[in-house]
This record gives structure tokens, sequence and C-alpha cells, in this order.
């Protein structure tokens, strides 16, 4: 079976930086992605990680390490508007058939002033 | 269209009415994807397409759900007899068609969804 493991929920203050794990079981692995999703909003896209090593992308970066089955998202300089839900997702097919993915249950992150 | 457009936003139904939602992809995609979402989870896989072909159906929870797309562009999720239990955000996406390159993101881009609620 699919599955994917991440902390429910992350408080933290401004300016902080927060980690969210993300450890991953999957039947096929073409890459982990990233998706934000404010309350009441549709997830959109973060960041995408094929290979092993860090992606960065302004405040945000996201780490794969495929032999061990774990990525993670780096929040930095937190603001109040990063306060959302983070969901990893896993590309379980790839190609030109499709991108489907397969997500996890999400960790909400709250910004305190 | 400039983004993933759905439709209803909300639709409330009675249990055993059969409802049908609607997807308007981004105009130059070709493949879109249905999720459903429950409150405080990550969206769960449901059904896509590619083009008007429906490669995969796995996430379907039963023979009550039924997807079309048959010109390959608009997409409807149809649910019959609906219970309490689907009561949920249906989420669709869609995304370019995969080119082959690894470094493709496969980003999806999604709609603001429907929320369906079955009294």
């Amino acid at each position: 079976g699919q599955s994917l493991e991440q902390p429910s929920e992350v408080t933290a203050v401004e300016g902080a930086i927060v980690q969210i794990n993300c450890t991953y079981q999957t039947s096929g692995f073409y890459g982990l992605s990233w998706y934000q999703q404010h309350d009441g909003g549709a997830p959109t896209f973060l960041s995408y990680n094929a290979l092993d090593g860090l992606e960065e992308t302004g405040r945000f970066s996201s780490f794969l390490s495929r032999s061990d089955s774990y990525g993670y998202l780096l929040l930095q300089e937190l603001q109040m508007k990063d306060s959302a839900s983070y969901f990893c997702a896993v590309r379980d097919m790839w190609g030109a058939a499709g991108n489907k993915l397969t997500f996890g249950g999400g960790t909400r992150v709250l910004v305190k002033p | 269209g400039a983004g993933v457009s759905q439709s209803p936003r909300y639709k409330v139904t009675k249990r055993g009415q059969d409802v049908t939602l609607r997807c308007d992809p981004i105009s130059s995609h070709a493949t879109l994807y249905w999720y459903q979402q429950a409150l405080g989870q990550g969206p769960e896989f449901l059904t896509y397409f590619n083009y008007e072909a429906q490669p995969d159906k796995s996430g379907l929870p039963s023979d009550r759900f039924s997807a079309e797309r048959p010109e390959g562009s608009i997409s409807t999720l149809t649910i019959q007899r609906t219970e309490q239990r689907d009561s949920a955000m249906y989420r669709c996406a869609s995304s370019p068609a995969g080119s082959g390159r690894p470094s493709n993101t496969g980003e999806l881009f999604f709609g603001e969804g429907s929320r369906l609620t079955v009294l």
C-alpha cells in the first residue's frame, strides 16, 4: 500500500524556521512534491524533488533522500501568511500518461506573532 | 480558461439522490484528475484522464462513482444514490501532459473544489 507520514501540526513564531518531515512508503516513486493549502483554498504547488538533495525557492527549501524514503520542507523567515496546511505528495506514476500524486495527511502550520 | 473551474461550489442533497459535479480544466492541459478531500485531510485520488481516455479509476470508492471526459476537455464526476459518507470536498486538478523528462515537475493545478453535503 501507499503511505506518507508527516506531523499533524507545528506552531512557530514569526521569523522562525520550521522543518516539516515526510516519510513515505509507496509502490512507485518518481519524485516528492510539496503543496500549500490555506483554509478554504485550493492546494497550490510549492516545490518538487526528483533527485536527492536540496531545492531552494525563495524562503522555502525542499530536501529529498531516496535511500531513506524521506524528505522535508523548510520554511524560513516565517510570516503570518505562511499559516496554512502543507502536504507532501509522492509522484507514483510518471510519463505521458499522467502525473498521479499520492498525498500525505498534511501538516498544519500556525505562525504566531 | 485561465484556471481550473469547478461547479457547483456547494451542493446539498438528500441521501439517495444523484449528483453531478463539473470540472473545466486549463485549456492546454491534457490530463485531468479527480480527488476527494475530507476536512483536515489530504486529497485522495479518485481517477484521472489523459485526454478522453481514463487509464486509472482505482480510487473510485464504489460503482456508484463514475467520471467522464468525452471530448478530452470538460469532465464530470457523478455519484449515484448518494450516502452521507460521500460528504466531502471534491477537487479537480489538471496538468500538462508528461514530457518524459525527470525535470518536469508534474505540478497539478487545482480548482476551488465542489463541497458536497449529503443529508
